[in-house]
């Protein structure tokens, strides 16, 4: 079946540090790949997609890229702010499937 | 209102009691999918809807649990003779087919 790990939390970095949250999978067919991202008390919303092996998706100066040979989609950015404080979530739709299947999640803390 | 709502946002109940929930996709979506997110967890996914046909279903969903979407448009999810481990946070989520999920803010059930 298809299963998504992500790296454990909670992160906890200054203003301004680079950032990676590492995300692995293993799936059936061609999965396409999402990180979404919940704000305290908010939903989850959709960060950025990739639908092949190659692709970068990109948002609010996050990337991230998906690798075929590693099964791997680590999302990254530059130059962190107070305001990404979040869980990040790794997520993936198996190939021909219609359901996301979730990692557990990992929480951003960014500090002054 | 263009997002995914759903009601109530917060439910305590009584071991044994029957609760339903409500969401209302966004307009032209004609997927519609309810997760199941515990406490340091990812969501889980547990059934879904094209238009109003229930394509399906988790087995995560026991029959204590039934979801319909009538007419195709906004969808109820069902919880009969509630317990304990039902408490969690009841998420739902509307897309266009091959279109990334919306998600609401979720229902968060508590049982005692």
């Amino acid at each position: 079946g298809n299963s998504v790990t992500q790296m454990e939390g909670p992160v906890t970095l200054s203003e301004e540090a680079f950032l990676t949250i590492n995300c692995t999978y293993t799936a059936t067919g061609y999965p396409s790949l999402f990180w979404y991202v919940q704000y305290p008390g908010e939903g989850l919303q959709l960060l950025l997609k990739a639908t092949k092996a190659d692709d970068k998706g990109s948002n609010k100066g996050f990337e991230a890229t998906y690798r075929k040979e590693t099964t791997s989609f680590h999302l990254e950015k530059g130059s962190v702010q107070v305001s990404d404080s979040a869980v990040y979530f790794c997520a993936l739709i198996g190939g021909g499937g219609n359901k996301l299947t979730f990692g557990t999640g990992t929480q951003l803390k960014v500090e002054l | 209102d263009t997002g995914v709502s759903q009601n109530p946002r917060h439910k305590i109940t009584k071991r044994g009691q029957n609760v339903t929930f409500r969401c209302d996709p966004i307009s032209e979506h004609n997927r519609l999918y309810w997760y199941r997110q515990t406490l340091g967890q990812g969501p889980e996914f547990l059934t879904y809807f094209q238009n109003e046909a229930q394509l399906e279903k988790s087995r995560l969903l026991s029959d204590r649990f039934s979801a319909e979407r009538p007419k195709g448009s906004f969808s109820t999810l069902e919880i009969q003779r509630t317990e304990q481990g039902d408490s969690a946070m009841y998420l739902c989520a509307s897309s266009l087919e091959g279109g990334p999920a919306f998600f609401g803010q979720g229902t968060r059930l508590t049982v005692v």
